[in-house]
């Protein structure tokens, strides 16, 4: 059972456009969400993250939205850049039953188009 | 920033071998590590959680004897994969969690080809 889902394999932006990905989660014990970039053969690195507690947290291009009532939240890249062409992951993190859980969703891979 | 490191970065060993995978947080400490595992054109697959001082907690399907975790210091987690064979071939990355910033940082990965 996938806990964590990010629905869109793939997605191609134009640049100065603005990226969206998007991950939905399915278990209301999730309380904190990241979001990782990769490239290939990298370990992921660190984007942004956002508490349960917000609806929106903010750091220079990369906006992260929550969404709890639907359990979904994205990530907004704008404007998009070459350089964000990479493979995007969402986590999402939480204590149930005095286990931590992190959770990966599946990943979307974004190319931006110069 | 925070950096997790891993020890070594690529290997090749002969089937049968075991390989030892180091992975170290450099500028923290961290109680709770993370195993993953990430097959070509796939996610990261969480393999096992690594607890100081006491035992991993393995992921379903994840032979515990196969890959053997020892957390012996709050900056140190090892993963040993013993007995390897070209199906173990693939791509391990660890990760160590913050815990007074709520966030994990993962370390560059580990190649390891098995022939």
């Amino acid at each position: 059972d996938q806990q964590v889902k990010q629905n869109s394999p793939s997605l191609s932006v134009q640049e100065g456009r603005i990226s969206i990905l998007n991950c939905d989660y399915t278990n209301s014990m999730f309380d904190y969400f990241l979001w990782y970039k990769k490239y290939p053969a990298e370990g992921p690195t660190f984007l942004i993250s956002i508490s349960s507690i917000k609806d929106k947290n903010e750091d220079g291009r990369f906006t992260v939205f929550l969404n709890k009532s639907a359990k979904h939240l994205s990530l907004h890249i704008v404007p998009s850049q070459p350089g964000d062409s990479a493979v995007y992951f969402c986590a999402a993190s939480g204590v149930s039953s005095g286990t931590y859980k992190y959770i990966f969703g599946t990943g979307t891979r974004l190319k931006v188009l110069a | 920033g925070a950096v997790v490191s891993q020890h070594p970065s690529w290997v090749i060993c002969k089937s049968g071998t075991s390989v030892k995978i180091e992975c170290r947080s450099l500028d923290f400490q961290a109680t709770t590590m993370f195993w993953y595992r990430q097959f070509p054109k796939q996610s990261l697959m969480l393999m096992a959680t690594s607890n100081e001082g006491s035992k991993a907690t393995y992921e379903q399907g994840v032979e515990k004897d196969k890959f053997l975790i020892n957390h012996a210091s709050l900056t140190l987690s090892t993963l040993t994969v013993t007995s390897a064979h070209p199906e173990d071939s693939s791509f391990y990355i660890c990760s160590a969690r913050d815990p007074t910033l709520e966030t994990q940082y993962f370390g560059p990965g580990t190649r390891l080809l098995v022939l």
